[in-house]
């Protein structure tokens, strides 16, 4: 299984709202709804933000949307706050109780 | 709430095996929803699945690690573990362990270890 690509680098300014995207292949991301995203604070254990495509977990905020099409998944994230500053990675099923993950994504609060 | 913990060396010499324990406290490792799992950090590098295990002892691995990565758990201390073998200075990483919720409609990485850096060099 090849890695997910997710582009280095994104920012944007408090407020705003940033797409980070996730392209994978037919035998992963456009099979299964089994996308998730992690954001992961230097230092810090990841900790998941979305799951399932598009479902939030217990006490992240709504500001936090995911998507797919096809091949590709989407992490939105929309009125940026600060606190947001973190690397973004991508997740998805595979089949067989693998998964594959994608590169990781800088996100930068200007 | 569950909270997972590695142990183990820090540093490992090339061609030897890189071993590590998780202990897993807050609940129950003999569950049926959570399989236990290990992933890993290179230095300014993106995640890579290694592998997980179920508590019955069923295992799946990443194919590119498979021939190298063994993955056991004993239900008893509440610990599962990881050995990889060979290894290379490639085989620099924070290591996680994790608990991997994979019920139909959510498979997700839900609980997290604080990491274990790990460095191969002689």
């Amino acid at each position: 299984q090849s890695a997910l690509t997710q582009p280095r680098s994104v920012s944007g300014s408090p407020g705003q709202s940033v797409t980070i995207s996730c392209t994978g292949t037919r035998s992963d991301v456009g099979t299964y709804d089994y996308v998730s995203w992690y954001q992961q604070h230097p230092g810090k254990a990841p900790k998941v933000m979305i799951y399932a495509v598009n479902k939030r977990p217990s006490g992240v905020p709504d500001r936090f949307s995911g998507s797919k099409s096809g091949n590709t998944a989407s992490l939105t994230i929309s009125g940026l706050q600060a606190e947001d500053e973190a690397d973004y990675f991508c997740c998805s099923y595979a089949g067989f109780y693998i998964f594959v993950f994608g590169g990781g994504t800088k996100l930068t609060v200007l | 709430q569950l909270q997972l913990q590695e142990s183990g060396p820090g540093l490992v010499k090339p061609s030897e095996t890189l071993s590590l324990t998780c202990t897993v406290s807050g609940g129950s490792i003999s569950t049926d929803s959570f399989y236990w799992g290990w992933i890993r950090q290179p230095p300014g590098k993106g995640l890579e699945y290694i592998g997980i295990i179920y508590y019955s002892g069923i295992t799946y691995y990443n194919p590119s690690l498979k021939s190298r990565a063994t993955i056991s758990v004993d239900t008893s201390k509440k610990q599962f573990s990881l050995k990889l073998s060979s290894v290379t200075a490639a085989d620099t990483a924070v290591y996680y362990c994790a608990a991997h919720f994979l019920v139909a409609g959510y498979f997700s990485i839900d609980y997290w270890g604080q990491g274990s850096l790990v460095t191969v060099s002689s």
